[in-house]
């Protein structure tokens, strides 16, 4: 079945860098989504790449559709304590568009 | 507030129990989703529902689990003869369209815990 792979696992960082999170897979996808989920919170959209070779950003958050369907990335300049969570990438399954196939999620934890 | 609701918070329980997750959509929202997220792994879906269609059961991973939505609005998940894999976080989120890619808004989770 389709799968999203995300990386890096976990980062830890200094505040103040740029992070870089990617999220794969073997099988096109026709939207990509990132999530942010906040620790004892629910995921909240982050931003949504709906076109291959889209970039979007939302402030300090930058991601892009890949030209190849099958990768989207997301990048956080300046990095603040409040950027801690965990990171999640998503796309509709293609054999059932009602449910969203989920990455494991980058896990982000930043030095003030 | 205007957000999705969950209750309870946390709850647990001792296996073979019976146990109740009642979800709040946001107003207006005709999509309703329930997912479980396991520590350190991401969001399983479980069970969709749009207005007043059947829903999408395809998710849940047993027969002990069963979910009702009243109304079109509040939603309630059940888990009966709750087993100890059963603990996880169970998360709703509710949309305001028919497309699955329409910005789904969470809940903030019930920790269910099985002794």
């Amino acid at each position: 079945g389709q799968q999203l792979n995300q990386s890096p696992q976990s980062m830890f960082i200094q505040e103040g860098e740029d992070v870089s999170m990617n999220c794969t897979s073997s099988s096109i996808f026709n939207t990509w989504l990132w999530y942010k989920q906040d620790p004892g919170e629910g995921p909240v959209l982050l931003i949504a790449l709906y076109k291959a070779g889209e970039l979007t950003s939302n402030g300090r958050l930058t991601a892009q559709f890949g030209i190849t369907r099958k990768d989207s990335f997301l990048n956080i300049s300046a990095s603040i304590p409040s950027d801690v969570g965990i990171y999640f990438c998503a796309g509709p399954n293609a054999g059932n568009n009602r449910k969203l196939i989920w990455g494991l999620g980058t896990s982000l934890a930043v030095n003030p | 507030g205007a957000g999705v609701s969950q209750s309870p918070s946390n709850k647990v329980t001792e296996k073979g129990k019976d146990v109740e997750l009642r979800c709040d959509p946001i107003s207006g929202h005709t999509a309703l989703y329930w997912y479980r997220q396991s520590l350190g792994q991401g969001l399983e879906f479980l069970i969709y529902f749009q207005g007043n269609s059947a829903p999408d059961k395809s998710g849940l991973p047993s027969d002990r689990f069963s979910a009702e939505r009243t109304g079109g609005s509040v939603s309630t998940l059940t888990i009966q003869r709750t087993q100890q894999e059963d603990s996880a976080v169970y998360l709703c989120a509710s949309s305001p369209g028919q497309k699955t890619t329409d910005t789904q808004y969470f809940g903030p989770g019930t920790r269910l815990t099985v002794l």
